[in-house]
């Protein structure tokens, strides 16, 4: 069981908006920083926002993440079908002094 | 551009050695601001931190694997690996190297191998 919590799956059309929330807690995202990791099959995976809410250069404005408290959230608007993907949530736990990552949400753009 | 790449065996049986190789290339494993790590995903899960180091050889490991791993750097090669002692098919799973860049404040994994599948069974 992941430390952060992510819903497992989520899906809207082409064109629309989705939101993919990360739920933590006062020792990982209430104290630091959250990122966003995109992960398509049998290709690295890409940072698509770090410091909570800034996008790595290439990475389209489309994307874009926000924090408030323990939670965090990832917005991708103007939905493609290269979009279908899993997403992950990053940040750093100062109790148990680890790299924690969500569960992951699998994205279907319908 | 900075690029890694992940290599060694896909099988490996239980109670044996797993032991990963990361090349990097299109940059240098010495610079300042790098550290150099590894990130599992089992099959149908989420991603799983393993260890960091820094080129001057100092390790960071999750506690909840630190007593069966080993990670290394030889920066004469521009490399970086993991060894996993002691595996049982719960450690089957895709493994990633990547660079984990740290400013003033905070770090973040920004550049990732394609990941390698490593499956333990008999």
């Amino acid at each position: 069981q992941s430390v952060l919590t992510q819903p497992p799956s989520v899906s809207a059309a082409p064109g629309q908006k989705v939101t993919i929330s990360c739920s933590g807690s006062s020792s990982n995202i209430g104290k630091t920083f959250v990122s966003w990791y995109q992960l398509l099959p049998l290709t690295a995976p890409k940072l698509l926002i770090y410091d909570n809410d800034k996008r790595p250069s290439g990475i389209p404005d489309r994307f874009s993440g926000s924090k408030s408290g323990t939670s965090a959230t990832l917005d991708i608007t103007g939905l493609q079908t290269g979009d279908e993907a899993d997403y992950f949530c990053g940040s750093w736990d100062s109790s148990l002094n680890v790299v924690i990552f969500g569960g992951g949400t699998k994205l279907t753009v319908l | 551009q900075l690029q890694l790449q992940e290599s060694g065996p896909g099988l490996v049986r239980p109670s044996e050695t797993l032991s990963l190789i990361c090349t990097v290339s299109g940059g240098s494993i010495t610079n300042i601001d790098s550290y150099w790590g590894w990130v599992r995903q089992p099959p149908g899960r989420g991603l799983e931190w393993i260890a960091t180091i820094y080129y001057t050889g100092t390790p960071h490991y999750n506690p909840s694997l630190k007593s069966r791993l080993t990670i290394a750097v030889d920066t004469s090669q521009n490399q970086f690996s993991l060894r996993l002692n002691s595996v049982t098919a719960a450690d089957t799973a895709v493994y990633y190297c990547a660079r984990r860049e740290c400013s003033d404040i905070s770090c973040v994994f920004d550049h990732w191998g394609q990941g390698t599948l490593v499956s333990v069974s008999s």
